[in-house]
């Protein structure tokens, strides 16, 4: 199975400041199609987890242009830029390259 | 709207089996994927398997050989079955569409005696 390994574990961050959240995968996730299959999602408290970024740097719909995200094959960024209240929660990196689709074990957001 | 609803359930003694339905609108289960995804209280997420829109499926392999799932096209539902039930399978069971753009409230399941 694609180990994914994010860090930090938590971050606290000053509401307007910017956070970055990494992720690593044992594999390199770019397909044969050329995607990479890199997913990233918040999980607000008590709440189902919600996409925010497809394929290492498209933003899904209706997800503020604050959040970013990049990286190369096997080593990803989510950037938080002027984080807001709504922003808290935990941060999950997932993939799709194969089965069975993995997770991280999360970054949880806090602010200062 | 596209809508995803999870039931079932919310006790199963351990070794029994579980039995929990998807039920979504706004989309057909011809045209899209759904997936099961588990999250054991206070843990990370843990995807379980997945319908895919032509009505094959395929499953995490640390789950095969107990898990199940099928549909009803005619009823927009998706099921997931899965036997052998242990403490550690208590958790919050969520489907959820195709890129996972859309998702269920999710059904907490707890396994106890």
């Amino acid at each position: 199975d694609i180990v994914m390994t994010q860090a930090p574990l938590s971050v606290s961050v000053t509401p307007g400041e910017s956070a970055s959240i990494s992720c690593r995968s044992s594999k390199s996730l770019l397909s044969s199609k050329g995607i990479t299959s890199l997913y990233w999602y918040l999980q607000r408290p008590g709440k189902s987890p919600q996409l925010l970024i497809y394929r290492m740097s498209n933003l899904a719909s209706g997800v503020p242009d604050r959040f970013s995200g990049s990286g190369s094959e096997t080593d990803f960024t989510l950037k938080i830029s002027k984080v807001e209240t709504e922003d808290v929660g935990v941060y999950y990196c997932g993939h799709r390259l194969e089965y069975p689709y993995t997770f991280g074990a999360g970054t949880k957001l806090e602010l200062k | 709207e596209v809508q995803l609803k999870e039931s079932g359930p919310g006790l199963v003694q351990p070794s029994q089996t579980l039995s929990l339905t998807c039920t979504v609108s706004g989309f057909s289960l011809t045209d899209y994927s759904v997936h099961w995804v588990r999250q054991p209280p206070g843990k990370g997420l843990e995807w379980m398997g997945v319908m895919w829109s032509g009505g094959s499926t395929a499953y995490n392999s640390a789950l095969k050989s107990r898990l199940s799932i099928s549909r009803d096209t005619s009823k927009s539902q998706v099921f997931l079955k899965m036997n052998s039930l242990q403490t550690e399978d208590t958790a919050i069971y969520y489907c959820t569409r195709d890129y996972f753009d859309y998702w269920g409230q999710g059904v907490m399941v707890t396994v106890s005696s």
